[in-house]
């Protein structure tokens, strides 16, 4: 079983659209959690970041942490043809030094 | 640099050839990690530079896959008589700290073994 898990999709929406990301994991060390955001041909990019329970909100992004579930969510908000990309969360243990990466999901945002 | 720099962007490649990826990190950047990403798959791990201290070699899947950094600046990854399977884009990241801190990836090296 993989430590972290995250449906590939691909997903496609309309332009407009509220797109819920999700990934699951196992290790209940994991504390600190982020989104990180991959554009064809890129690097990832880092799109969000944190620590504790709860919603972060950063403009048409929101994470969501619960961490009595051990799941992790990315909510775009009025999605935008150029919010295609592949999204991947990723997490790291308190005292880690590396991030576990889930699969990434392809989402598409069609005008 | 402005960023973390990778080259090649693209390597082609014989069965049982050697390659050698080189990074470029961000100035300053006292961490540097090499993760592979398989087509449709999630970033894979590999090995892990903190400043001075002994690597964390623990993702390299095989003894034919070596990595270098000299100091804080560049690195090289090494992987020996290739396999089809090596195909993959491989990516290094930066960072200023470790672990927690948000990392800068470079555009990867596409390696294709034919």
């Amino acid at each position: 079983q993989k430590e972290v898990e995250q449906d590939p999709g691909p997903l496609s929406v309309p332009e407009g659209a509220i797109v819920s990301l999700n990934c699951t994991y196992s290790n209940s060390a994991f504390q600190y959690f982020m989104w990180y955001r991959q554009y064809s041909r890129k690097g990832p990019e880092l799109l969000m970041y944190t620590y504790s329970s709860g919603n972060k909100e950063d403009g048409r992004f929101t994470a969501q942490v619960d961490k009595s579930s051990k799941y992790i969510s990315l909510f775009i908000r009025d999605s935008q043809p150029s919010d295609s990309a592949t999204y991947l969360c990723a997490t790291i243990e308190t005292s880690g030094s590396r991030l576990t990466f889930g699969e990434g999901t392809q989402l598409t945002v069609n005008p | 640099g402005a960023g973390v720099s990778q080259s090649p962007s693209n390597k082609v490649t014989e069965k049982g050839k050697d390659v050698e990826l080189r990074c470029d990190p961000i100035s300053g950047h006292t961490a540097l990690y090499w993760y592979r990403q398989r087509l449709g798959q999630g970033l894979e791990f590999l090995i892990y530079f903190q400043g001075n201290s002994a690597p964390d070699k623990s993702g390299l899947p095989s003894d034919r896959f070596s990595a270098e950094r000299t100091g804080e600046s560049v690195s090289t990854l090494t992987i020996q008589r290739t396999q089809q399977e090596d195909s993959a884009v491989y990516l290094c990241a930066s960072s200023q700290g470790q672990g927690r801190e948000k990392l800068f990836f470079g555009s990867g090296t596409q390696l294709s073994v034919l």
